[in-house]
């Protein structure tokens, strides 16, 4: 089976830096993705990692530790804009690559 | 809006009636998914495609069903709509298994 484990809510200020964990348990482990989601809208892709090291694009970085089982996403200088859900996916080779979701960190960035 | 429209975007409908939603790409990629995001839950795949005629399950399948005739469409149906199919359906598409982008969601109430 698979467990995908990320806090459920986080709050933080605008300028802050935030960490978004994502712990997994799964077999047939081929990458991990985060996905930014705002109420009422569909899921954008932010970062896809199958190696481990931290990937950097621009604000966000997202880090993966294959042995550890562990990912994390982090926003720099936030915005207000930032507020929205954050979706941790692990892609699984089970013949074909399926994504399975956590239930997602809703991040409320206030002024 | 990643070259894909999900029409309903909102439906009302009565217990035990048919419904089907239409998910259409103007990328000509591959791969389509079917996706229902409930709170607690988060994304889970219910069905997929990997081609024209070429579909499976997903890990949420029963009481649903899809076709895909033309590469462009991805049509899902629940036969007989139960109240625990209410949700907030997705659907995506790739032209590879690492990529997959959202549409706008179809909210589905039954009652």
């Amino acid at each position: 089976g698979q467990n995908i484990d990320q806090p459920t809510e986080m709050t933080a200020t605008e300028g802050a830096i935030v960490q978004i964990n994502c712990t997994y348990q799964t077999s047939g482990f081929n990458g991990l993705f985060w996905y930014q989601q705002h109420a009422g809208e569909a899921p954008t892709f932010l970062s896809y990692n199958v190696l481990d090291g931290l990937e950097e694009k621009g604000r966000f970085s997202s880090f993966l530790s294959r042995s550890k089982g562990y990912s994390y996403l982090l926003l720099k200088e936030l915005q207000m804009k930032d507020s929205a859900s954050y979706l941790c996916a692990v892609s699984m080779n089970t013949g074909f690559q399926k994504l399975v979701f956590g239930t997602g960190t809703r991040l409320l960035v206030s002024p | 809006d990643a070259g894909i429209t999900q029409s309903p975007r909102h439906k009302v409908t009565e217990t035990g009636t048919p419904v089907t939603l239409r998910c259409h790409q103007t990328e000509n990629h591959r791969y389509m998914y079917w996706y229902r995001q409930d709170p607690g839950h988060g994304l889970r795949l219910i069905h997929y495609s990997y081609g024209v005629k070429d579909t499976d399950k997903g890990e949420v399948s029963d009481g649903y069903s899809v076709s895909r005739s033309k590469t462009e469409d991805f049509l899902l149906t629940l036969e007989s709509a139960t109240s625990s199919q209410t949700s907030v359906y997705f659907c995506a598409h790739g032209e590879s298994t690492y990529e997959q982008y959202f549409g706008p969601g179809t909210r589905l109430t039954v009652t």
